[in-house]
């Protein structure tokens, strides 16, 4: 069956830390990749996306993530956190082809220390 | 670009009843999806409208129904309210081309629904 772990359901981390959130998957085959941001009572907001190409991708707001075929994971990083980064994230995955729609992972809460 | 837009903001509605939930694309994209966030979960797919059409459901029951219009608006109609169906609802939309997809979708902000 097709799913997205997070495996950390809540992390906190004090304001300058580094950051890294877990994302695995499981499909059929190498599916689009992505990182949403969501607010209090907020929408999602895409952070950073991966098609194809370099694995290394770049985002908005600092942040990039790594997808890593061979362990079916595409971990989000930030490498100094602030605290307006305090909100939920949420990891998705779609097909390549045909269905476009996205399933996501049941998200991690970030808690910014002061 | 006013992005995509969804009303009402937040509905309170009572167990049985019915309600529509409406969502404007973003300008330019042609392809409408619906999802339920329920407290403290992920966001689930309930289906996808493109050209009128409904062209896939997620694994929701036949209470839930849509529609798209030619200008590409949608809306969420869910029939005889269940306390479950208390969740935000999100409408996203997406551009779907002749000879390739642009399959990022923009969220709206969502409609937070209430069933007492």
């Amino acid at each position: 069956a097709q799913s997205v772990t997070q495996p950390d359901i809540h992390i906190t981390v004090s304001e300058g830390a580094s950051l890294e959130l877990r994302c695995n998957y499981s499909y059929g085959a190498t599916p689009y990749l992505f990182w949403y941001v969501q607010s209090p009572g907020q929408g999602l907001q895409l952070l950073l996306k991966y098609f194809s190409g370099d694995t290394l991708v770049q985002g908005i707001k600092g942040f990039e993530a790594e997808f890593k075929r061979s362990q079916s994971s595409f971990n989000l990083r930030k490498p100094s956190v602030h605290w307006s980064d305090a909100a939920e994230y949420f990891c998705a995955v779609t097909s390549t082809s045909g269905t476009y729609k996205y399933i996501f992972g049941t998200g991690t809460r970030l808690k910014v220390l002061a | 670009d006013a992005g995509v837009t969804q009303s009402p903001t937040h509905l309170i509605k009572t167990r049985g009843q019915q309600v529509t939930l409406r969502c404007s694309p973003k300008s330019g994209h042609d392809t409408v999806s619906w999802y339920q966030q329920a407290l403290g979960q992920g966001p689930q797919f309930i289906f996808q409208y493109y050209e009128e059409e409904e062209r896939q459901r997620g694994n929701f029951p036949d209470r839930f129904s849509g529609h798209q219009y030619p200008n590409y608006s949608s809306e969420l109609n869910v029939n005889a309210l269940l306390l479950g169906d208390s969740a935000l609802y999100l409408c996203a939309s997406s551009l779907v081309r002749k000879r390739a997809v642009e399959i990022e979708a923009f969220f709206g902000q969502g409609t937070r629904l209430t069933v007492v």
